[in-house]
């Protein structure tokens, strides 16, 4: 079945510091979401991919879509302590609508 | 406000018993989710609902039950069957199912 891997498992960053997480499907997906869970909390939505090579900012923060469709990546620069959390990619391939949830990345900033 | 309310928030559930956990959101959103989320994992999906009447299971529906009778609510249980229940239980919405999720506050189920 479609699985949904991410890396790493956990990061531990200086806050200052650049921090990435991978998304890699193995099928290719229609579209991809990003989520973040502070611990303790729920899954908070921050954006949604759909084209192939997509690329999407929101402040320090970068998502890319690859060309295939099989791979994404957020990027966080000069982390802060409140991007502390958990996060998930989560993908859904044509023609179902469930959303496989990735492993998650949990961060730790350091101040 | 709207959003979407789970209750309770912690649940305890003796053994061979069936327990009802609620999700609500007024939200006027089509789509319903259950997740189940394990200590350090990933979320896994449980059943899913894009309209009223209509749901389908979703990776380990096994041993929980779910109804949709009503836009805003969407139940589900965790019955008897389900030997490994303790975990936490997220419920999520959507306007239409390939759209942003957005989650409650989860219920905590643990084994008596």
């Amino acid at each position: 079945g479609q699985q949904v891997m991410q890396i790493p498992q956990y990061q531990h960053v200086q806050e200052g510091e650049d921090f990435t997480t991978y998304c890699n499907s193995s099928t290719t997906l229609s579209n991809i979401q990003w989520y973040k869970q502070r611990p303790g909390g729920h899954p908070v939505f921050l954006i949604q991919l759909v084209k192939s090579g997509e690329v999407k900012k929101q402040k320090r923060l970068t998502f890319q879509f690859g060309e295939a469709k099989k791979n994404s990546s957020l990027h966080i620069t000069a982390t802060q302590t409140t991007d502390v959390g958990t996060y998930f990619c989560a993908g859904t391939t044509s023609g179902t609508y469930k959303y496989i949830f990735g492993t998650g990345t949990r961060l730790k900033v350091l101040a | 406000d709207g959003g979407i309310t789970q209750s309770p928030k912690y649940l305890f559930r003796k053994e061979g018993q069936n327990v009802t956990l609620s999700c609500e959101q007024n939200l006027n959103h089509d789509a319903m989710y259950w997740y189940r989320q394990d200590p350090g994992q990933g979320l896994r999906l449980i059943y899913y609902s894009q309209i009223v009447n209509d749901f389908q299971k979703g990776d380990i529906a096994e041993g929980y039950s779910v109804s949709r009778e009503k836009k805003e609510s969407f139940p589900l249980t965790v019955t008897s069957a389900q030997k490994n229940p303790t975990a936490f239980y997220l419920c999520a919405s959507s306007m239409q199912v390939d759209q942003p999720q957005h989650f409650g506050d989860g219920t905590r189920l643990s084994i008596l």
